[in-house]
């Protein structure tokens, strides 16, 4: 099925730092979305993206969270400063535009494992 | 808010065992309502979705039946193999809100040879 990659798999920083998530979504996909999923915790919904804006977000993407897609390169993840509990894994997902009626599938890459010391 | 319950955290069956996963929503609208598959170090993989009451999904030998009655998407499997050990988890989502799917806290399902 259609892939979304995520890079890198794994990343340790010290807290107070900057980090960036990055994110290669399926190719004719038009909307992305991060979620954060805390060790044995749901996967919970952070942010969804279209066309150059944010077009939802949830309580969990505080305000040191940024999210942008340059000129169609990587969707990305930033968090600056980086706190302790911002330690989780981060999953990308991207689905093509959806229609009104029905929700769009969507298709999510392997993670980003982001420990913050 | 919309949310999805699943009350089994955990379910450990030998191969060939029947699978019952319980999957209850509640939700303000007419959701979409899917299974997601989550395999140890992988992102979650959809396995299948329903949009209306009393659609069919399935997928693998996996299925789910809407029920706006119930409000469920209970998942089921007739015979269970090893390979089917992931962490299963159901969903809901919306078009008009750009498709955010909120997920259940899964159910790990653990399938002795």
């Amino acid at each position: 099925g259609p892939k979304v990659l995520q890079i890198p798999s794994h990343q340790i920083i010290d807290m107070g730092q900057m980090v960036t998530l990055n994110c290669d979504p399926v190719s004719n996909h038009l909307y992305f979305y991060w979620y954060k999923q805390i060790l044995g915790q749901q996967m919970e919904f952070l942010v969804n993206f279209y066309n150059g804006k944010v077009m939802e977000k949830s309580k969990l993407f505080k305000d040191q969270f940024s999210v942008e897609r340059p000129d169609g390169s990587y969707f990305t993840l930033k968090i600056q400063p980086t706190a302790l509990e911002d330690s989780a894994v981060y999953f990308c997902a991207s689905s093509r535009l959806g229609a009104r009626s029905s929700a769009e599938t969507l298709y999510f890459g392997s993670g980003t494992r982001l420990t913050v010391l | 808010g919309d949310s999805v319950t699943q009350t089994e955290g955990q379910v450990a069956l030998s191969e060939e065992d029947f699978l019952t996963i319980h999957c209850n929503y509640s939700a303000s609208g007419y959701p979409a309502l899917f299974w997601y598959v989550q395999y140890p170090g992988e992102g979650p993989q959809f396995l299948f979705r329903a949009s209306r009451d009393k659609e069919k999904g399935s997928s693998r030998g996996f299925e789910a039946t809407y029920d706006k009655g119930t409000t469920s998407f209970h998942l089921r499997k007739a015979s269970v193999q090893e390979s089917d050990s992931a962490v299963y988890y159901c969903a809901l989502g919306y078009g008009s809100s750009g498709n955010k799917l909120i997920f259940g806290i899964g159910t790990l399902l653990s399938v002795k040879p």
